[in-house]
Protein backbone atom coordinates (compact mmCIF):
# COMPACT_ATOMS: atom_id res chain seq x y z
CA UNK A 1 0.00 0.00 0.00
CA UNK A 2 1.02 3.34 -0.59
CA UNK A 3 1.76 6.47 1.87
CA UNK A 4 1.93 9.86 1.68
CA UNK A 5 3.58 12.15 4.72
CA UNK A 6 3.43 15.96 4.62
CA UNK A 7 4.99 17.39 7.79
CA UNK A 8 4.39 20.76 7.52
CA UNK A 9 1.18 21.39 9.00
CA UNK A 10 1.13 25.27 8.29
CA UNK A 11 3.56 27.72 6.43
CA UNK A 12 3.32 31.84 6.81
CA UNK A 13 5.25 33.22 4.10
CA UNK A 14 5.02 37.26 2.97
CA UNK A 15 3.21 37.74 -0.76
CA UNK A 16 5.67 37.87 -3.45
CA UNK A 17 8.38 35.20 -2.25
CA UNK A 18 9.03 31.38 -2.92
CA UNK A 19 7.84 29.04 -0.18
CA UNK A 20 8.41 25.11 -0.67
CA UNK A 21 6.22 22.34 0.47
CA UNK A 22 7.11 19.24 1.31
CA UNK A 23 6.24 15.68 1.00
CA UNK A 24 7.67 12.13 0.77
CA UNK A 25 5.52 9.19 0.19
CA UNK A 26 6.27 5.56 0.13
CA UNK A 27 5.54 2.70 -2.56
CA UNK A 28 6.22 -0.77 -3.82
CA UNK A 29 5.66 0.28 -7.47
CA UNK A 30 8.18 1.35 -9.88
CA UNK A 31 5.92 3.55 -12.07
CA UNK A 32 3.33 5.87 -10.33
CA UNK A 33 2.83 9.61 -10.69
CA UNK A 34 2.59 12.72 -7.91
CA UNK A 35 0.28 15.25 -8.03
CA UNK A 36 -0.46 18.17 -5.95
CA UNK A 37 -3.93 19.64 -5.49
CA UNK A 38 -5.00 22.95 -4.00
CA UNK A 39 -7.83 23.19 -1.87
CA UNK A 40 -9.25 27.15 -1.43
CA UNK A 41 -11.08 28.58 1.73
CA UNK A 42 -14.45 27.82 -0.30
CA UNK A 43 -13.60 24.29 -0.35
CA UNK A 44 -12.90 24.03 -4.03
CA UNK A 45 -10.39 21.15 -4.99
CA UNK A 46 -8.48 21.78 -7.46
CA UNK A 47 -5.79 19.95 -9.80
CA UNK A 48 -1.46 22.22 -9.86
CA UNK A 49 0.91 20.54 -11.31
CA UNK A 50 1.74 16.25 -12.05
CA UNK A 51 5.05 14.73 -12.31
CA UNK A 52 5.78 11.13 -14.01
CA UNK A 53 8.32 9.15 -11.77
CA UNK A 54 10.00 8.15 -15.22
CA UNK A 55 11.12 11.85 -15.79
CA UNK A 56 13.62 13.30 -14.53
CA UNK A 57 12.72 16.32 -15.42
CA UNK A 58 10.40 18.42 -12.70
CA UNK A 59 7.53 19.42 -14.04
CA UNK A 60 6.73 23.09 -13.87
CA UNK A 61 3.61 25.38 -14.63
CA UNK A 62 3.05 28.87 -14.60
CA UNK A 63 4.51 29.47 -10.99
CA UNK A 64 4.38 25.89 -9.53
CA UNK A 65 7.51 23.53 -10.48
CA UNK A 66 8.15 20.45 -8.30
CA UNK A 67 11.70 19.43 -6.93
CA UNK A 68 11.45 15.53 -7.17
CA UNK A 69 14.25 13.78 -6.28
CA UNK A 70 13.80 10.16 -6.59
CA UNK A 71 16.37 8.56 -4.36
CA UNK A 72 14.51 10.09 -1.54
CA UNK A 73 11.06 9.22 -2.60
CA UNK A 74 10.16 13.25 -2.37
CA UNK A 75 8.50 15.51 -4.62
CA UNK A 76 8.18 19.32 -3.27
CA UNK A 77 6.25 21.68 -4.34
CA UNK A 78 7.67 25.08 -4.89
CA UNK A 79 5.63 28.40 -5.62
CA UNK A 80 7.19 31.27 -6.59
CA UNK A 81 5.65 34.87 -6.42
CA UNK A 82 3.57 34.17 -3.82
CA UNK A 83 0.09 35.80 -3.94
CA UNK A 84 -2.49 36.27 -1.65
CA UNK A 85 -4.40 34.30 -3.56
CA UNK A 86 -2.63 31.17 -2.80
CA UNK A 87 -3.43 31.20 0.36
CA UNK A 88 -4.75 27.87 0.61
CA UNK A 89 -4.11 23.73 1.84
CA UNK A 90 -1.93 21.81 -0.35
CA UNK A 91 -2.21 17.95 -0.85
CA UNK A 92 0.21 15.65 -2.22
CA UNK A 93 -1.10 12.81 -3.81
CA UNK A 94 0.27 9.62 -5.19
CA UNK A 95 -1.31 6.90 -7.84
CA UNK A 96 1.01 3.93 -8.69
CA UNK A 97 -0.02 2.72 -12.11
CA UNK A 98 -3.65 2.41 -12.55
CA UNK A 99 -3.97 2.31 -8.79
CA UNK A 100 -6.03 4.56 -7.14
CA UNK A 101 -5.17 8.46 -5.28
CA UNK A 102 -3.64 8.11 -1.87
CA UNK A 103 -3.96 11.82 -0.40
CA UNK A 104 -1.46 13.06 2.70
CA UNK A 105 -2.87 15.49 5.27
CA UNK A 106 -2.14 18.60 3.61
CA UNK A 107 -0.15 21.66 3.84
CA UNK A 108 -1.69 25.24 4.79
CA UNK A 109 -0.05 28.08 3.42
CA UNK A 110 -0.57 31.54 4.48
CA UNK A 111 0.34 34.31 2.31
CA UNK A 112 0.42 37.74 3.90
CA UNK A 113 0.78 41.25 2.28
CA UNK B 1 -15.21 22.05 -19.63
CA UNK B 2 -17.84 20.45 -17.01
CA UNK B 3 -18.76 20.74 -13.34
CA UNK B 4 -19.91 18.35 -10.68
CA UNK B 5 -22.74 19.31 -8.39
CA UNK B 6 -23.10 17.74 -5.07
CA UNK B 7 -26.11 17.74 -3.08
CA UNK B 8 -27.33 18.68 -0.71
CA UNK B 9 -24.11 21.22 0.32
CA UNK B 10 -25.35 20.91 3.99
CA UNK B 11 -26.94 17.88 5.71
CA UNK B 12 -28.32 17.36 9.33
CA UNK B 13 -29.10 14.46 10.40
CA UNK B 14 -29.89 12.27 13.54
CA UNK B 15 -27.83 9.56 14.92
CA UNK B 16 -29.06 6.63 13.69
CA UNK B 17 -30.38 7.92 10.90
CA UNK B 18 -29.87 6.82 7.22
CA UNK B 19 -28.70 9.58 4.84
CA UNK B 20 -27.91 10.31 1.42
CA UNK B 21 -25.84 12.30 -0.28
CA UNK B 22 -25.70 12.38 -4.45
CA UNK B 23 -23.73 13.49 -7.15
CA UNK B 24 -23.87 14.40 -10.57
CA UNK B 25 -20.86 15.35 -13.28
CA UNK B 26 -21.47 16.18 -16.99
CA UNK B 27 -17.53 15.68 -17.90
CA UNK B 28 -18.78 12.13 -19.00
CA UNK B 29 -16.31 10.96 -17.28
CA UNK B 30 -15.41 7.24 -16.53
CA UNK B 31 -15.06 7.03 -12.79
CA UNK B 32 -16.30 8.33 -9.80
CA UNK B 33 -15.48 8.81 -6.76
CA UNK B 34 -16.60 9.18 -3.00
CA UNK B 35 -13.83 10.89 -0.48
CA UNK B 36 -14.51 11.86 3.22
CA UNK B 37 -11.92 14.68 4.70
CA UNK B 38 -11.94 15.51 8.05
CA UNK B 39 -10.47 18.27 9.96
CA UNK B 40 -6.32 17.58 9.98
CA UNK B 41 -6.64 13.93 8.34
CA UNK B 42 -6.99 15.05 4.64
CA UNK B 43 -8.61 12.88 1.64
CA UNK B 44 -9.61 9.95 2.20
CA UNK B 45 -11.47 7.02 -0.02
CA UNK B 46 -14.64 5.90 0.36
CA UNK B 47 -15.48 3.99 -2.67
CA UNK B 48 -15.04 4.84 -6.27
CA UNK B 49 -16.65 3.12 -9.48
CA UNK B 50 -15.37 3.00 -12.67
CA UNK B 51 -18.56 2.56 -14.44
CA UNK B 52 -21.91 2.89 -14.57
CA UNK B 53 -23.17 0.06 -12.15
CA UNK B 54 -19.60 -0.88 -10.89
CA UNK B 55 -18.78 -0.14 -7.13
CA UNK B 56 -14.94 -0.49 -5.73
CA UNK B 57 -14.88 -0.03 -1.81
CA UNK B 58 -11.97 2.28 -0.26
CA UNK B 59 -10.00 2.52 2.28
CA UNK B 60 -12.91 3.70 4.57
CA UNK B 61 -16.03 1.71 3.15
CA UNK B 62 -17.54 0.60 6.43
CA UNK B 63 -20.81 2.28 7.32
CA UNK B 64 -21.55 3.40 3.58
CA UNK B 65 -23.31 2.00 0.70
CA UNK B 66 -23.00 3.39 -2.76
CA UNK B 67 -24.87 3.51 -5.77
CA UNK B 68 -23.96 3.82 -9.73
CA UNK B 69 -26.98 3.85 -11.88
CA UNK B 70 -26.03 6.06 -14.63
CA UNK B 71 -22.97 7.16 -15.55
CA UNK B 72 -23.17 10.45 -14.79
CA UNK B 73 -24.22 10.14 -11.00
CA UNK B 74 -22.92 8.59 -8.12
CA UNK B 75 -24.89 8.30 -4.96
CA UNK B 76 -23.45 7.94 -1.64
CA UNK B 77 -25.51 6.35 2.01
CA UNK B 78 -24.58 6.92 5.28
CA UNK B 79 -25.96 3.66 6.56
CA UNK B 80 -26.38 4.66 9.97
CA UNK B 81 -25.40 7.97 10.98
CA UNK B 82 -22.44 8.33 13.76
CA UNK B 83 -21.61 11.84 15.68
CA UNK B 84 -17.91 11.07 15.18
CA UNK B 85 -19.17 10.69 11.27
CA UNK B 86 -19.30 14.59 10.74
CA UNK B 87 -17.11 15.93 8.09
CA UNK B 88 -16.87 17.33 4.33
CA UNK B 89 -17.63 14.59 2.14
CA UNK B 90 -15.82 15.38 -1.56
CA UNK B 91 -17.15 13.77 -4.97
CA UNK B 92 -14.82 13.61 -7.54
CA UNK B 93 -14.77 12.26 -11.37
CA UNK B 94 -11.74 11.14 -14.09
CA UNK B 95 -11.65 9.98 -17.17
CA UNK B 96 -11.12 6.73 -15.85
CA UNK B 97 -8.50 4.57 -14.58
CA UNK B 98 -7.43 3.00 -17.83
CA UNK B 99 -6.31 6.75 -18.50
CA UNK B 100 -2.26 7.23 -17.46
CA UNK B 101 -2.33 10.08 -14.84
CA UNK B 102 -5.71 11.29 -14.78
CA UNK B 103 -6.48 14.36 -13.14
CA UNK B 104 -9.52 14.47 -10.66
CA UNK B 105 -12.01 16.91 -10.73
CA UNK B 106 -14.07 17.57 -7.28
CA UNK B 107 -17.00 19.03 -6.48
CA UNK B 108 -17.47 21.64 -3.83
CA UNK B 109 -18.80 19.16 -1.34
CA UNK B 110 -21.55 18.36 1.25
CA UNK B 111 -20.61 18.99 4.74
CA UNK B 112 -22.21 16.33 7.26
CA UNK B 113 -23.25 17.26 10.47
CA UNK B 114 -25.09 14.99 12.86
CA UNK B 115 -26.82 15.60 16.28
Amino acid sequence: AQKVTQTQTSISVMEKTTVTMDCVYETQDSSYFLFWYKQTASGEIVFLIRQDSYKKENATVGHYSLNFQKPKSSIGLIITATQIEDSAVYFCAIRPGYNKLTFGKGTVLLVSP
Amino acid sequence: GGIITQTPKFLIGQEGQKLTLKCQQNFNHDTMYWYRQDSGKGLRLIYYSITENDLQKGDLSEGYDASREKKSSFSLTVTSAQKNEMAVFLCASSLGLGSSAETLYFGSGTRLTVL
